[in-house]
């Protein structure tokens, strides 16, 4: 099966512009979710979405990120406008839900540097 | 709150020697938890978890986690280490519901040859 698929790998923007990452998840697994990862924060949950709804947002995140889920099988993350404090990896990941089924499969993310 | 502690950041071990990295936690339900690792520019990949039954899970790679509802730990445990486990492993937490992962801030694990 394959895994987590995050494009592109590297993303270089400059500050005021939008940038949309993209993610497709394994097939049949129902949670997605978007993480954001920088060496000082970690890991911090920008969204969460269970069957195409979305479940949670990061709230601190919601003025200029926006996911969303077009299908079961491909989401995107737009973040408008970019700013240079975005510079950070950002992570996909899906899993299936239910006892048993909480393990996440993760993409190997996007590199995003803002200018 | 829900929480998840590691309280070291970075931990450096002689290939061969035993490795054992901390988590600490905080919830007040039944937790479900993970320890996941990432090799240099790559994702996360799940090394072993832990919902019910023997608190002692066995994981990939040689690792295992020991969970202790009374210490609300689940610290990772490798009995010999080799150069290839250099790599920051994540602590993580998920209540039940399915509430989305709280992960801690990791622990940067060096073997030295």
């Amino acid at each position: 099966d394959a895994g987590v698929t995050q494009t592109p790998r590297h993303e270089v923007a400059e500050k005021g512009q939008t940038i949309i990452l993209k993610c497709e998840p394994v097939s049949g697994h129902n949670d997605l979710f978007w993480y954001r990862q920088t060496k000082i924060q970690g890991l911090e949950l920008l969204s969460y979405f269970r069957s195409k709804s979305l479940m949670e947002d990061g709230g601190a995140f919601k003025d200029r990120f926006k996911a969303e889920m077009l299908n079961s099988s491909f989401s995107t993350l737009k973040i408008q406008p970019t700013e240079p404090k975005d510079s950070a990896v950002y992570l996909c990941a899906s899993s299936t839900p239910g006892l048993g089924g909480r393990g996440l499969y993760f993409g190997s993310g996007t590199r995003l540097t803002v200018l | 709150a829900q929480s998840v502690t590691q309280p070291d950041a970075r931990v450096t071990v002689s290939e061969g020697a035993s490795l054992q990295l901390r988590c600490k936690y905080s919830y007040s339900g039944t937790p479900y938890l993970f320890w996941y690792v990432q090799y240099p520019r790559q994702g996360l990949q799940l090394l072993l978890k832990y919902y019910s039954g023997d608190p002692v899970v066995q994981g990939v790679n040689g690792f295992e986690a020991e969970f202790s509802k009374s210490n609300s730990s689940f610290h990772l445990r490798k009995a010999s280490v080799h150069w290839s486990d250099s790599a920051v492993y994540f602590c993580v937490l998920s209540a039940q519901g399915g509430r989305a992962l709280i992960f801690g801030t990791g622990t940067t694990v060096s073997v030295s040859p």
